[in-house]
């Protein structure tokens, strides 16, 4: 079957670094997603990955493990605006995303 | 900016009452998405449409229809609503399926009593 997983909740301090870890098991693999929802809103599409490796974008970066099905997401001197759900997302053969439930990440002062 | 609106972010309904959730987007893609968000699951796929008046089947599409008669606009349709499909609708759309890159909307949240 297919898969996602991902930790339900992390809780860091603001100016600190937060690895959030997703392991996936896909029909297929066209790529791993990473998306942010804060509360209340819709998500936006934060990387993409689809070779082994390190992809950075400011204070967000992503990696992606092809032979382990795994990956994390990355953030760097964290900001309160940084609170928010994190969602894992493995594309499938089809092209079809294949969701985790949702990292909620809490930022403290 | 790219932009997808739903027409309703709240909607309160009866159970056995038809519902009509309606999404466009300004961006010209091809395709559309409807999915649901529940509290501890990830988004579930309900239908997708990749061309007008074309939709293929999700993940979840029992008790669900769509329609989409212009590029722009994609309906979901519930035919006759339950307590359990009290939900997140979000609609989402994309330019290119293997991109993965989605735009959503900012979400229905549909209560049925």
């Amino acid at each position: 079957g297919q898969n996602i997983d991902q930790p339900t909740e992390m809780t860091a301090t603001e100016g600190a670094i937060v690895q959030i870890n997703c392991t996936y098991q896909t029909s297929g693999f066209n790529g791993l997603f990473w998306y942010q929802q804060h509360a209340g809103e819709a998500p936006t599409f934060l990387s993409y990955n689809v070779l082994d490796g390190l992809e950075e974008k400011g204070r967000f970066s992503s990696f992606l493990s092809r032979s382990k099905g795994y990956s994390y997401l990355l953030l760097k001197e964290l900001q309160m605006k940084d609170s928010a759900s994190y969602l894992c997302a493995g594309m499938d053969s089809n092209y079809q995303l294949i969701w985790g439930a949702g990292t909620k990440l809490i930022i403290k002062p | 900016d790219v932009k997808v609106t739903q027409s309703s972010r709240y909607l309160v309904k009866r159970t056995g009452e038809k519902v009509f959730l309606e999404c466009v987007q300004d961006m010209d893609h091809e395709n559309m998405f409807w999915y649901r968000q529940d509290p501890g699951l990830g988004l579930r796929l309900i239908y997708f449409s990749y061309d007008v008046k074309m939709k293929e089947k999700g993940d979840i599409p029992e008790g669900y229809s769509v329609s989409r008669e212009k590029k722009e606009r994609f309906s979901l349709i519930l035919e006759s609503a339950s307590t359990n499909q009290t939900s997140m609708y979000l609609c989402a759309s994309s330019f290119r399926l293997e991109a993965g890159e989605l735009f959503f909307g900012e979400g229905s949240r549909l209560t049925v009593l």
